[in-house]
């Protein structure tokens, strides 16, 4: 049974070029995550989608980034222009959450990490 | 402001030792915690979570909740080299179907 994929694995670019990071979830889960982990942040929270609606893009940086969920198994992660502050390993997770989180009760499965693309802008 | 905090390390420990990981969280209101396991160059996996008080075993690993003190820690019996990674703490606060994760706490076991 296929993981999550993400594609590229590397990407080097120069600052100022478009890039686009791809993920496709795993077979039927409903919950896709976007992160970003460098050494002095750790692993930070960009946007996270729950059958394809975007809920919570509070850890977007700026208006550089922007993230789709065209369908309900595929995202991309796009950063227009792109800096060498940039550079990181971006992963997707996959879910499945059956009730977005209210306050109040548990709602949260298990997140399922894709192998990352390590983005380089130089 | 929501907040996981562990401890950076290295922590330093024999093969055959007991590796203690602590993790400590902001909200108290937080309902679920995870332990993920990072190698170097590869992505988190999960391999532990833990939703109520107490301890709770798998194999070599204990995962241990006290929500009182909003503090959560994973013991490794029997350390081998090959548990030699970066250990991520995740915490679901309240309120949220996401997770908040700690920068990790690097575990070095020699042989």
């Amino acid at each position: 049974d296929a993981g999550v994929i993400q594609s590229p694995r590397h990407e080097v670019t120069e600052m100022g070029q478009e890039v686009t990071l791809r993920c496709k979830l795993i077979s039927g889960h409903n919950s896709l995550f976007w992160y970003r982990q460098t050494m002095m942040r750790g692993l930070e929270l960009l946007i996270y989608f729950n059958n394809n609606v975007p809920i919570d893009d509070s850890g977007m940086p700026e208006d550089r980034f922007s993230a789709k969920m065209p369908n309900a198994s595929f995202s991309t992660l796009k950063i227009q222009p792109s800096e060498p502050r940039d550079s990181a390993v971006y992963f997707c997770a996959s879910s499945l959450i059956l009730r977005v989180g209210t306050s109040g009760g548990p709602s949260t499965d298990t997140q399922y990490f894709g192998p990352g693309t390590r983005l380089t802008v130089l | 402001q929501k907040e996981v905090e562990q401890n950076s390390g290295p922590l330093s420990v024999p093969e055959g030792a007991i590796a203690s990981l602590n993790c400590t969280y902001s909200d108290r209101g937080s309902q679920s915690f995870f332990w993920y396991r990072q190698y170097s160059g590869k992505s988190p996996e999960l391999i532990m979570s833990i939703y109520s008080n107490g301890d709770k075993e798998d194999g070599r690993f204990t995962a241990q909740l006290n929500k009182a003190s909003q503090y959560v820690s994973l013991l490794i019996r029997d350390s081998q080299p090959s548990d030699s990674a970066t250990y991520l703490c995740a915490v679901n606060m309240r309120g949220y179907s996401t997770l908040t994760f700690g920068k990790g706490t690097m575990l070095l076991v020699s042989p």
